[in-house]
């Protein structure tokens, strides 16, 4: 079975700090590892996706995360955080040919100026 | 190209009345989705087509619910009768393909069944 866990439901950060939203998963078979955000009122937005060229992925927006197998993890960092990023944010799985994304509950981040 | 489009973004009704809920994805695009999202349960699938033909309803819930996409560009999630527990969010995203493949979503139609 496949499964993706986001530790904590809300985060909150300061404008300029560092933004670290955790994602682990469970796969049987390979997995493709997607991160996509969401605004108020609007439809989900790909951020960035772990395709097994490279385990450190560079999205939009200066977000990044980094594929470890060993822990099971696809975290996603931004170095300073912005007004602009905040947002709900949602990791997810797939694998193989498998046609279906699995998501995780989410992470609502909220900055502070 | 404009992306998915949904249609109505906002829709309200009464209990009992039939719900049909639109969508178009991107020309090209062989996969089709629809996703609902509750606070309650998140983001889940209900059902994805490839090239027009079902291909997972798993996450249907019941019979109440049914969907088509009779061609290429159009799809359909019905509801019928409609119930206070349907109300959500319903998102449809269409993608080139399966797994690595991008999914891009629509922005979603809000469903409130009185």
């Amino acid at each position: 079975a496949q499964s993706v866990t986001q530790l904590g439901s809300h985060v909150s950060v300061s404008e300029g700090a560092l933004v670290l939203l955790r994602c682990n998963y469970s796969s049987s078979v390979p997995p493709y590892l997607f991160w996509y955000v969401q605004y108020p009122n609007q439809g989900l937005q790909l951020l960035l996706k772990y395709t097994s060229a490279a385990t450190l992925v560079k999205g939009i927006n200066g977000f990044e995360a980094e594929f470890k197998k060993s822990e099971t993890s696809f975290h996603l960092t931004k170095p300073s955080a912005h007004m602009s990023d905040a947002a709900e944010y949602f990791c997810a799985l797939t694998g193989g040919s498998q046609g279906n994304l699995i998501f995780g509950k989410g992470t609502k981040l909220s900055v502070k100026p | 190209d404009a992306g998915v489009i949904q249609s109505p973004r906002h829709e309200v009704t009464e209990m009992g009345q039939e719900v049909t809920l639109r969508c178009k994805p991107i020309s090209g695009h062989d996969y089709l989705f629809w996703y609902r999202q509750t606070m309650m349960r998140g983001l889940e699938l209900l059902i994805y087509f490839n090239n027009n033909v079902p291909i997972d309803d798993s996450g249907m819930p019941e019979d109440r619910f049914s969907a088509k996409m009779p061609n290429a560009s159009f799809s359909t999630l019905k509801i019928q009768p409609s119930e206070p527990r349907d109300s959500a969010v319903y998102f449809c995203a269409s993608s080139l393909g399966p797994g690595v493949e991008t999914q891009y979503f629509g922005p979603g139609t809000r469903l409130l069944v009185l």
